[in-house]
């Protein structure tokens, strides 16, 4: 079965520096997509940063990128620079399967706190 | 802006009652799948339609169902609202976040927060 796991409910980081959240993904299909998804306190869930299971290069999307460990299963996101801007839910997802379009499953999250 | 838009935005319903959430997408993708998100967790799929059929379900029971239109837009039904069904409902739309290698993934709207009473 497919599952994501996120083992940190909670992170708090200074501004200004980097902070790292946790995720580890469990699935048997050879082709999968991975997500990291921002969910401030309005509710949206706005896209961040995307890795495709053959890619070979990690992901970089400004200050976001992702630590893609294949052999160990995670998916680390690391946002550089934090800014206040950036507290909010993360969540890690992943699509899996090829042919048709798959549904996402996702983690439990981390809340993610920057202070001044 | 994600080009996917969701209404209303807050709904507070009594058990028992029946409830209808929309979703639309600029986009004009011809995948919609729905989302429940529980307080304090991550969202769990419930059903996906393409082409105006459902190709995808969640482990929800069947007083959830769902509608596509020609127009792409799409609906969400809940007959007989239990109380436990109190959650935010997002809907997403495919889109391409690697358009080079043709892999796809999901953007979403700002979703609708139900409370049952």
């Amino acid at each position: 079965a497919q599952k994501i796991t996120q083992t940190q409910p909670g992170m708090f980081v200074q501004e200004k520096e980097a902070v790292t959240l946790d995720c580890t993904y469990d699935t048997s299909d050879p082709s999968y997509g991975l997500f990291w998804y921002k969910q401030p306190s309005s509710g949206e869930m706005i896209f961040l940063i995307y890795q495709g299971s053959y890619d070979q290069q990690n992901a970089t999307e400004g200050r976001y990128s992702l630590n893609f460990q294949k052999a160990r299963k995670s998916a680390n996101l690391v946002i550089s620079a934090s800014q206040l801007g950036d507290s909010a839910m993360y969540f890690c997802a992943m699509r899996g399967g090829s042919g048709g379009y798959n549904k996402l499953i996702f983690g439990a999250g981390t809340r993610l706190a920057v202070h001044p | 802006e994600t080009g996917v838009t969701q209404s209303p935005t807050h709904l507070i319903k009594t058990r028992g009652q029946q409830v209808t959430l929309r979703c639309s997408s600029q986009s004009g993708h011809n995948t919609v799948s729905w989302y429940q998100q529980a307080l304090g967790q991550g969202p769990q799929f419930i059903f996906q339609y393409y082409r105006e059929e459902e190709n995808g379900r969640g482990n929800f029971p069947p007083r959830f169902s769902g509608l596509q239109f020609p127009n792409y837009s799409s609906e969400l039904n809940v007959n007989a609202l239990e109380l436990d069904d109190s959650a935010l409902y997002l809907c997403a739309s495919i889109f391409s976040p690697a358009r080079d290698r043709g892999d796809y993934g999901y953007t979403f709207g700002s979703g609708t927060r139900l409370t049952v009473v």
